[in-house]
């Protein structure tokens, strides 16, 4: 079965540092890995996905990811963290279920940038 | 493009009531999903509408039930509601075309409190 881990559930970042929200993936077949943020009490807003080709994909927001197939692993990425850049983040897989796609999602980092 | 759009956004209702939660696709979506996002946790998938008809469904029991309309609109209903149904719900739309790598939008959610 499809999964993802998150395994931490809080990352603390000081504005203009880099940023790094981990997640590491369990498929069988090509993966297909997305990237979520969650304000809140809002819904879930795209940032990236991974398809297939190039390892490192550019999302919104200067957000980027970096596709590990050896280390089974799809790390968010940020050259610089911004304070408005705390919400939650999920990883999620696609998984393709009698021809429909749904989303395995992991339990969500909380990521916290201070001024 | 008004997005996925859902109402209401808050719901207080009591123990062993029905509630029924709405949702709009966003404009060229013709499926949609349901998922529960209880609090400190990920989405969970409840169930998937195209055609008018549930195409999967997560791991959740009969009292969660949809439907969708003709125009693409969907409906989650939940009898006999507990206090373990109190969470956020989300709905989400994509392009069945699009397949596993397509990215779905979410609304904002329901907040559903059961008391």
């Amino acid at each position: 079965a499809q999964s993802v881990a998150q395994p931490e559930d809080q990352v603390n970042v000081a504005e203009g540092n880099p940023l790094t929200v981990k997640c590491t993936y369990s498929v069988s077949g090509n993966p297909y890995l997305f990237w979520y943020v969650q304000y809140p009490n809002r819904g879930l807003q795209f940032l990236l996905k991974y398809i297939t080709g190039d390892n490192l994909v550019k999302g919104s927001y200067g957000f980027e990811a970096e596709f590990n197939k050896s280390q089974t692993s799809f790390h968010l990425k940020k050259p610089s963290a911004l304070v408005s850049d705390s919400a939650l983040y999920f990883c999620a897989v696609s998984h393709m279920n009698t021809g429909f796609q749904k989303l395995v999602f992991g339990t969500g980092t909380r990521l916290l940038v201070s001024p | 493009d008004a997005g996925v759009t859902q109402s209401p956004t808050h719901l207080i209702k009591t123990r062993g009531q029905q509630v029924t939660l709405r949702c709009s696709p966003k404009s060229g979506h013709d499926t949609v999903s349901w998922y529960q996002q209880a609090l400190g946790q990920g989405p969970q998938f409840i169930f998937q509408y195209y055609e008018e008809e549930e195409r999967q469904r997560g791991n959740f029991p009969d009292r969660f039930s949809g439907h969708q309309f003709p125009n693409y609109s969907s409906e989650l209903n939940v009898n006999a509601l507990l206090l373990g149904d109190s969470a956020l719900y989300l709905c989400a739309s994509s392009p069945v075309w699009g397949g596993e790598n397509t990215e779905a939008f979410f609304g904002q959610g329901t907040r559903l409190t059961v008391v």
